[in-house]
């Protein structure tokens, strides 16, 4: 079964920085899709940056951005110039091309931006 | 976009008492519908995935007929939460996926609160 992992229950950064969320995630299938979703307190799921496995450049959407490392099954989101809405749950999720389009996720990382 | 609209979004019954939760595609077809429970301050826990037409396939430990789901149109899922119980209380999330490139897009979620 697949897993997905974040081993930073929470974080904290100062508004303008920078910071980092690790995720692994443990599959033996080569063709799978990487998510991670942001909760803010409204509760609702936003999508933040999605990749393809088979895609080796690294996805990108404005002021997030991911690192991934297909050997060793890593997929770090790096929030830059982090502002205060950012603060919220983020998860990492999960899921191969033929596993019924079923998302697993990460235990969530609970991040608080500083003014 | 594509949304998914979550009825209701919050509602409080007795213990005993059913309670049944809508996800509506409003302007795609949802073949499949995936429910998911999510506690406080924790991931979301994937419940069920409900296909247009068919019975739904529920995860381990979830019981189906405590957690009803009903998905006899393309543009609507249906949680029913049956003799209710304290226990119950939770966060519920509907969540499906609009095209063919993975994009899941997820309800607004519903609190349910059992007295």
């Amino acid at each position: 079964a697949q897993t997905v992992t974040q081993s930073q229950p929470e974080m904290s950064v100062q508004e303008a920085e920078t910071v980092t969320l690790s995720c692994t995630y443990d599959t033996s299938e080569n063709n799978y899709y990487l998510f991670w979703y942001k909760q803010p307190p409204s509760r609702q799921m936003i999508l933040v940056i999605r990749q393809e496995a088979y895609k080796q450049q690294n996805a990108t959407e404005n002021r997030f951005s991911v690192n991934f490392q297909k050997a060793a099954k890593s997929f770090s989101l790096k929030i830059s110039d982090s502002q205060l809405g950012d603060t919220a749950m983020y998860f990492c999720a999960f899921t191969e091309s033929n596993a019924g389009n079923m998302l697993t996720f990460g235990g969530g990382t609970r991040l608080m931006v500083k003014p | 976009g594509a949304v998914v609209s979550q009825h209701p979004s919050r509602v409080i019954c007795k213990s005993g008492t059913s309670v049944k939760i809508e996800c509506r595609s409003l302007d795609f077809q949802a073949t499949t519908m995936f429910w998911y429970r999510q506690f406080p301050k924790k991931s979301l826990m994937l419940m069920a995935t409900s296909n247009e037409g068919s019975k739904a396939t529920y995860e381990q430990g979830v019981e189906k007929d405590k957690f009803l789901i009903n998905h006899a149109s393309l543009t609507l899922s249906t949680l029913t939460v049956t003799s209710a119980h304290p226990e119950d209380s939770s966060f519920y999330i509907c969540s499906a996926i609009p095209g063919r490139n993975y994009g899941y897009t997820f309800g607004s979620g519903t609190r349910l609160t059992v007295v």
